[in-house]
């Protein structure tokens, strides 16, 4: 399958403060997704995004699938965005392929 | 709306007996999907279904077993549990499209936490 890595496996932000996360995959994809997952489990669905840039609200995502990447930004951090954020990709069939995650920490 | 639903939450289960972990979604969504979280190891995809009388194996299917028993609902079984299915489950759903490029958004439920003793 399609190996996903994300970086950095932690990160620790002063509420305020903007990050970038960082998706890498190993192969070509035509579906991208982001995903957080909140203190109490909860997975949702921030961005489908294959190539290209979007933007919701304080987030955006950009994906270069030329060379196999993908960047979150989150802008102006709040202590909601705490959680851990997914990268999950997948090419011509079902299966979604899940990065191990980023641990997003925002400090008030 | 409910969404995607999950039964149980929570279950402890002894080392071989069995049990089925039930999923529903009330979007008309065609596409259901089984995953496990492990810590550290992000979800791994365990059975799909495409469409409805459809299931096909993902990355870790073995011990594990699925029933798509109408559009709305997909199960999941295991038939003698094992301490190393301890994990968290989560039962997804997605518009998906077999074509390429067709957008998708999966939305998860709220998850069962299994424990094997």
């Amino acid at each position: 399958g399609i190996q996903v890595e994300q970086s950095p496996p932690d990160l620790i932000l002063q509420e305020g403060a903007n990050s970038t996360l960082r998706c890498n995959f190993s192969d070509s994809v035509n579906n991208l997704q982001w995903f957080h997952q909140n203190p109490w489990g909860q997975l949702i669905n921030l961005f489908y995004i294959p190539s290209g840039t979007k933007q919701n609200g304080r987030l955006s995502a950009t994906t270069v699938a030329t060379e196999r990447y993908s960047l979150l930004y989150i802008s102006s951090s709040q202590t909601t965005d705490s959680g851990v954020y997914f990268c999950a990709v997948g090419s011509n069939d079902y299966k979604l392929s899940f990065g191990a995650g980023t641990t997003v920490t925002v400090r008030a | 709306n409910a969404g995607v639903t999950q039964t149980p939450k929570f279950q402890v289960l002894k080392t071989g007996q069995s049990m089925t972990l039930q999923c529903a979604q009330d979007m008309n969504h065609n596409s259901m999907y089984w995953y496990r979280q492990d810590p550290g190891m992000g979800l791994r995809l365990i059975y799909y279904s495409a469409s409805e009388g459809t299931t096909d194996k993902g990355e870790v299917p073995n011990g594990y077993n699925v029933s798509r028993l109408n559009k709305r609902e997909f199960s999941l079984r295991l038939e003698s549990a094992a301490p190393s299915q301890t994990s968290v489950y989560f039962c997804a759903s997605s518009n998906r499209l077999l074509r390429q490029g067709a957008r998708e958004t999966q939305y998860f439920g709220p998850g069962t936490r299994l424990l094997v003793l």
